[in-house]
């Protein structure tokens, strides 16, 4: 038990479908974001939130869309995505957006067929 | 700007040898720097962090590393590995006005019984 729990831990939705994906951490942290893993790529870290405002979006597409409605929970909303979407979807905390250390929930695997 | 390099992708050991991984950082301001093991389909687990104190820092697990300025290095070593510790391992440097951890592309390690 890391402290951040996310759900579901599995997916697959349609190219037509919309989810959401759900974070929810329980360590008092301020600040939350959300990283995509594909295989044989580097972590890409998507949005950043402080104190429940976005603080980062880091150039990803729109038909992703993050919604942080307070500092313990955090969803990533989807629709129309592409196969290449397909992906482990983390969250994480830190205790403030600076050099402290991230704790991770145990991610999402999206397939988008 | 920061940014990490992982040498090699896969690294292979046998039970019962040495463990060493490669990290080399590049900051402009002086770092904070993380291990994270993940295990399949898992999250990222925070191993060890350093962050200015001692040099030889000592993580969960039985790991370790050591900062090294000079070689701006992070190396992580474990003295005797162990099945349990076939994982994939990420180092990640934090420094600068944002904070955000920046991640390696990873070093997925096997141990051969």
């Amino acid at each position: 038990e890391t402290g951040v729990t996310q759900t579901p831990r599995h997916l697959v939705m349609g190219m037509t479908n919309k989810k959401s994906l759900k974070c929810e951490q329980h360590l008092g942290h301020n600040a939350m974001y959300w990283y995509k893993q594909s295989a044989k790529k580097p972590l890409e870290l998507m949005f950043v939130y402080n104190f429940k405002e976005q603080t980062e979006n880091n150039s990803v597409p729109s038909r992703f869309s993050p919604e942080c409605p307070n500092s313990s929970h955090l969803f990533l909303h989807l629709h129309t995505l592409q196969p290449e979407d397909s992906a482990l979807y983390l969250c994480a905390s830190s205790q403030d957006k600076g050099r402290t250390e991230a704790f991770f929930g145990q991610g999402t695997r999206l397939t988008v067929v | 700007a920061q940014s990490v390099t992982q040498l090699g992708s896969h690294v292979s050991v046998s039970e019962g040898a040495l463990v060493l991984l490669r990290c080399n950082y590049s900051s402009s301001v002086p770092p904070y720097l993380f291990w994270y093991v993940q295990y399949p389909n898992q999250g990222l687990q925070l191993l060890l962090k350093y962050t200015s104190a001692a040099t030889l820092v000592k993580g969960i697990n039985g790991f370790e590393a050591e900062f090294k300025k000079s070689e701006t290095s992070f190396h992580l070593t474990k003295p005797s590995a162990h099945m349990s510790d076939a994982a994939e391992y990420f180092c990640a440097v934090s420094g600068g006005g944002q904070g955000n951890l920046i991640f390696g592309k990873g070093t997925k390690l096997s141990v051969k019984p």
